[in-house]
């Protein structure tokens, strides 16, 4: 695709509800990166692939996030039993492998409001 | 652990002025990239501008410049005859370089630019 497309732009989950987050890189970008954006706040990495690996997840908050790219192409974010502290918005980036710095690109992101 | 301020949360220019955003960091590494991203209400964050910390002179791209002082951890960026499209949220940012974990970026808090007419 032309860019990063992100679905759905938003989502109102229930306390407790799972829910899945959805990232479509651009075509031929190996790296894929999450980001989690609170309100107000600068995003904060979550999670790194390249092509199906994951290759950092140092920054998940917690057991209940779970990541996955399982062909190497898109990439979906799940949460399990959201909590109010979820409410974010999510970002989701690419870039080529060959990673010269700054080649992210980012989709419009999801914002997640748990209620 | 690598940080990044950016001490001014809103700041508000003049169309056809000219504005500077700070931005400090703090690190240990010798070689890193910063740069300067734009996130307007529709939420995507755009690269404005990208500076490799290996390359003394300053990066520039159009109307937007940056004062890179490396000794001092300082980022700024300056932008230049302002216009109503600049109205934006900004966000400094890090990144170490690949094949150290790089590729992850680290941001500040952001600085909310207004410009008005």
């Amino acid at each position: 695709g032309a860019g990063v497309s992100q679905s759905p732009r938003y989502k109102v989950a229930k306390r407790g509800q799972d829910v899945a987050l959805r990232c479509d890189p651009i075509s031929g970008h190996v790296s894929l990166f999450w980001y989690q954006q609170a309100l107000g706040q600068g995003p904060e990495f979550l999670t790194y692939f390249q092509n199906e690996a994951q290759l950092d997840k140092s920054g998940l908050p917690s057991d209940r996030f779970f990541a996955e790219r399982p062909e190497g192409s898109v990439s979906t974010l799940k949460i399990q039993r959201t909590q109010q502290e979820d409410s974010a918005v999510y970002l989701c980036a690419s870039s080529l492998a060959s990673g010269t710095g700054g080649d992210a690109f980012f989709g419009q992101g999801t914002r997640l409001t748990v209620v | 652990a690598q940080t990044v301020t950016q001490s001014q949360p809103e700041m508000s220019v003049q169309e056809a002025e000219t504005v500077t955003l700070s931005c400090t960091y703090d690190t240990s590494e010798s070689n890193y990239y910063l740069f300067w991203y734009k996130q307007p209400p529709s939420r995507q964050m755009i690269l404005v501008i990208r500076q490799e910390a290996y390359k003394q002179q300053n990066a520039t791209e159009n109307r937007f410049s940056v004062n890179f002082q490396k000794a001092a951890k300082s980022f700024s960026l300056k932008i230049s005859d302002s216009q109503l499209g600049d109205t934006a949220m900004y966000f400094c940012a890090f990144m170490k370089p690949w094949g150290n974990q790089g590729g992850k970026l680290i941001f500040g808090q952001g600085t909310e630019l207004s410009v008005k007419p």
